[in-house]
């Protein structure tokens, strides 16, 4: 595609569901990140993919949160059993080369998340 | 671990003025070092990035950004500002090679804010 395109750009949910926010990266880009950014604040990393593989996991807060890319390209971000607190800005980036290769990275829209 | 440090939360510049956002970071290695720009309700949109070779660097929209090792800083700076500059700037930094601390870690964000 264009740019990279996130799903559902706006997801009002109410706590203790499970959500599930997708990322359909720049095709043909290796490297995809997932961060979370509050507002006015700056994104906080919490994971990222080389082609299928998860490379880093550190940044996600809890057990609740998981992410994959089976196939290499589109990407899922699932919070079980949502928090109040897990509201906030979810933004997903693709980089044409592996990380190592220092790409810059798009940045899609992003999916707001609200927990009620 | 690495970590990005933006000092100044906002920054105040007349029209045609010179502008300073300010970065200082830390990784273990050698760093490299990214600019990213966001405008209201938009994703982030990459400005330059310093990887090897001369410490000041030169990106989109007439900044440009300048590397000191010695002090572990990577300034933006514009010479004369434009109203069209006031927005979110981010500052990241990644640590150099393929190893597992290769993240993209962002600072916590300077607002810029220009007047006519």
């Amino acid at each position: 595609g264009a740019g990279v395109s996130q799903s559902p750009r706006y997801k009002v949910t109410k706590r203790g569901q499970d959500v599930a926010l997708r990322c359909d990266p720049i095709s043909g880009h290796v490297s995809l990140y997932w961060y979370r950014q509050a507002l006015g604040q700056g994104p906080e990393f919490l994971t990222y993919f080389n082609y299928e593989a998860q490379q880093d996991k550190s940044g996600l807060p809890n057990d609740r949160f998981s992410a994959e890319r089976p196939e290499g390209s589109i990407s899922t971000l699932t919070i079980q059993r949502t928090e109040q607190r897990d509201s906030a800005m979810y933004r997903c980036a693709s980089s044409q080369v592996q990380v190592g290769d220092t790409g810059e990275l798009f940045f899609g829209e992003g999916s707001r998340l609200t927990v009620l | 671990a690495q970590s990005v440090a933006q000092p100044e939360d906002q920054v105040n510049v007349a029209e045609g003025n010179p502008l300073t956002v300010k970065c200082t970071y830390s990784v273990s290695g050698n760093p490299y070092l990214f600019w990213y720009v966001q405008y209201p309700n938009r994703g982030l949109q990459f400005l330059l990035k310093y990887i090897t070779g001369d410490n000041l660097v030169k990106g989109s929209y007439g900044f440009e950004a300048e590397f000191n090792k010695s002090q572990t800083s990577f300034h933006l700076k514009k010479p004369s500002a434009l109203v069209s500059d006031s927005a979110l700037y981010f500052c990241a930094v990644r640590a150099s090679g393929y190893s597992s601390a290769s993240k993209i870690i962002f600072g916590s964000g300077t607002r810029l804010s220009i007047r006519p």
